[in-house]
């Protein structure tokens, strides 16, 4: 059974910052996700990492994905007040009907 | 207009009460999930759809029921509403195997 675990599951930094997101996940998979939810809201797609070794970047985020450590990486460069939200990583199912395993989140707030 | 909508967006009812939620579709997609998010848990699935004559049971369907009644609408229904189903609800669709879940603005279910 595919487990994905995120972790901090709260952070809280400064403007300007650096800080990484870590999403872990226990069986073999080379389909993740990122998204962001704001409080109140939906969720909304940011990345899509389709194989080992992928990166994506969007303004100061940088997603990547190590298929080899089951591991998935969300960068956050100097780091603004509008990214404050809660970020979940989401895994595909590898084998059988493909669904998607989500992330407890990290609630990321970020202060002036 | 939103692609992905959700009826009704809040709703209180009583303890063994039947309740349905709505969800329809413009983008065209043929899969379609429901999802539930509790605070700490991030979402889990309770059913999901390939097509009209393909409905499937997620991690957490007990308690619940689903109906497909076209490409473009997915029902979720509670058929005794008990309080630890108070949650918020995401219904979510899909292009394909290689694409992100698209959300909708999800309902807020209470049940007392």
């Amino acid at each position: 059974e595919l487990k994905v675990e995120q972790n901090p599951l709260f952070l809280s930094m400064q403007e300007g910052k650096n800080y990484t997101i870590y999403c872990n996940y226990s069986t073999t998979s080379d389909r993740l996700y990122w998204y962001r939810q704001d409080p109140g809201k939906s969720l909304e797609s940011l990345f899509v990492l389709l194989s080992n070794g992928a990166v994506k970047q969007e303004g100061r985020l940088m997603a990547s994905l190590d298929t080899k450590a089951r591991l998935s990486t969300l960068h956050i460069t100097a780091a603004v007040h509008d990214l404050s939200a809660t970020y979940f990583c989401a895994v595909d199912t590898h084998q059988g009907a493909q669904k998607l395993v989500f992330g407890q989140g990290t609630r990321l707030t970020i202060n002036p | 207009d939103a692609d992905v909508t959700q009826t009704p967006r809040n709703r209180i009812t009583k303890t063994g009460k039947r309740i349905m939620l709505e969800c329809s579709q413009t983008k065209g997609h043929d899969r379609m999930y429901w999802y539930r998010q509790d605070p700490g848990l991030g979402l889990r699935l309770i059913y999901y759809s390939f097509d009209v004559k393909d409905i499937n049971k997620g991690e957490i369907s007990d308690g619940y029921s689903v109906s497909r009644q076209a490409q473009a609408k997915f029902s979720l229904s509670l058929e005794s509403a008990i309080p630890n189903q108070t949650a918020l609800y995401f219904c979510a669709t899909r292009a394909s195997s290689n694409s992100p879940l698209h959300f909708g603005n999800g309902t807020r279910l209470t049940v007392t």
